[in-house]
């Protein structure tokens, strides 16, 4: 089955060391984008790539970057984690194409940052 | 910005029972999807419906984009539909605006 993956699902990283989560997809989509997701909230975008075309949130810390080497991979890189990054990643997919079902977006299960 | 509204904020509903979800929203919007958050942290998708009504079994939703409310129904619950669920709305371009989500306990 097509799928967005997404390693590892937990990861544990000490405060202010970097952290790399990664996420594959094989549906092809064009477009990938990271979500944050804190306890008892609701996603909140960080960016996207538009094919090789990176989008920031005007509100996304310098601490959070982001890397899309190629059409199924894309990297989210936390330069100095803080305790306050702890939360759980969310990656998504979606093929936009100006068609009935452009945006629809394919989430990935999450990776779950600790920081200590 | 768009504001989105989900009611209600908690619900808890014996094994069996019925319930309607509701989001409000506060302007037009290019798609509507409805999320259920499982346990374990994944988003999987219920429907993309931003206008129609649309049934996958137990599950119906019902989007009236001109008066900017979308409905999810969820007929005969089980305890596997525990859970939070969210409502995303796209308004144009690529940000998705998510409700702050109906936390559903379903009581066995």
């Amino acid at each position: 089955d097509a799928m967005v993956i997404q390693n590892p699902r937990y990861q544990v990283t000490q405060f202010g060391k970097p952290v790399t989560l990664s996420c594959s997809q094989t549906l092809n989509h064009n477009v990938m984008y990271w979500y944050q997701q804190k306890s008892s909230q609701a996603p909140k975008l960080l960016f996207h790539y538009y094919d090789k075309d990176f989008n920031n949130e005007a509100d996304t810390p310098d601490n959070f970057q982001s890397r899309r080497p190629n059409t199924s991979f894309c990297f989210l890189d936390i330069r100095s984690p803080g305790l306050g990054d702890a939360a759980m990643y969310l990656c998504a997919t979606s093929q936009t194409s100006g068609g009935p079902s452009s945006y629809e977006q394919y989430f990935g299960p999450g990776t779950r940052l600790t920081v200590t | 910005g768009i504001q989105v509204e989900q009611s209600p904020p908690d619900l808890i509903l014996q094994e069996g029972a019925n319930s309607t979800l509701r989001c409000n929203f506060s302007d037009s919007v290019n798609n509507l999807q409805w999320f259920h958050q499982n346990p374990w942290g994944q988003l999987i998708n219920l429907f993309y419906i931003p206008s129609g009504t649309k049934q996958n079994g137990r599950l119906s939703a019902t989007t009236v984009a001109t008066e900017r409310y979308s409905l999810l129904y969820i007929s005969s619950s089980q305890t596997t539909d525990s859970g939070v669920y969210f409502c995303a709305l796209n308004t144009g371009g690529f940000k998705t605006i998510f409700g702050a989500g109906t936390r559903l306990f379903v009581k066995a």
